[in-house]
């Protein structure tokens, strides 16, 4: 059983660059989570998707968008990328059936993450 | 609002000794709340969670961690530190999104 699969493992951009990362989530999940883990930080949520579309976003600029497609598997684009973007970007795996009636997040499954590098 | 301070960033024991990293958290609503460690250069995997129910919760690797409303705290502790412990742990609250602490790196001294 496949976990969470996210390309490329290590990518370097120059600033006013766009990129764009791919995750595939765990088989049976439907919901996909992005992070931004900066250097010696925590994971910082980006947005969610479900049923393709964005169901949250956190404190990210319009610079920041995604898109989820039919088969659940999700795409980070980040435009006009600041030195400030590099981080090591996180993809995380849910089932929206474990957010029962309480309608609170449930377990999330990791992938290893994308390494973006911006000079 | 929810969010979580772990106190401590950096937490050094000797190998056999106790383990306790401290997380204090807050929450509108009750909580359900996660503890997840990170190995370098790796993602995050989850070492248990807390929903409902028993407010001790035993995890994978030989570590627990209790969850006490009143002092809204959810401390994670290990009896033994092995050298296979070393690694960076966090501690997540989940309303409608799961939020994460800073994170505290455990070190284990031979």
């Amino acid at each position: 059983d496949a976990g969470v699969t996210q390309s490329p493992t290590h990518l370097i951009k120059t600033r006013g660059q766009q990129v764009t990362l791919r995750c595939s989530p765990k088989s049976g999940h439907d919901t996909v989570s992005w992070y931004q883990q900066a250097l010696g930080q925590g994971p910082q949520f980006i947005f969610q998707y479900y049923e393709e579309e964005e169901r949250q976003r956190g404190n990210f600029p319009d610079r920041f968008s995604g898109h989820q497609f039919p088969n659940y598997s999700s795409e980070l684009n980040v435009n006009a990328l600041l030195l400030g973007d590099s981080a090591l970007y996180l993809c995380a795996s849910s089932s929206d059936r474990d957010r029962g009636s309480s309608s609170r997040a449930g377990e999330l499954f990791f992938g290893e993450g994308s390494r973006l590098t911006v000079l | 609002a929810q969010s979580v301070t772990q106190l401590g960033s950096h937490v050094s024991v000797s190998e056999g000794a106790l383990v306790l990293l401290r997380c204090n958290y807050s929450s509108s609503v009750p909580p359900y709340l996660f503890w997840y460690v990170q190995y370098p250069n790796q993602g995050l995997q989850l070492l248990l969670k807390y929903t409902t129910g028993a407010t001790l919760v035993k995890g994978i690797n030989g570590f627990e961690a209790e969850f006490k409303k009143s002092e809204t705290s959810f401390h994670l502790t290990k009896p033994s530190a092995h050298m296979s412990d070393a690694a960076e742990y966090f501690c997540a609250v989940s309303a409608s999104k799961i939020i994460f602490g800073s994170g505290t790196r455990l070190s284990i001294r031979p």
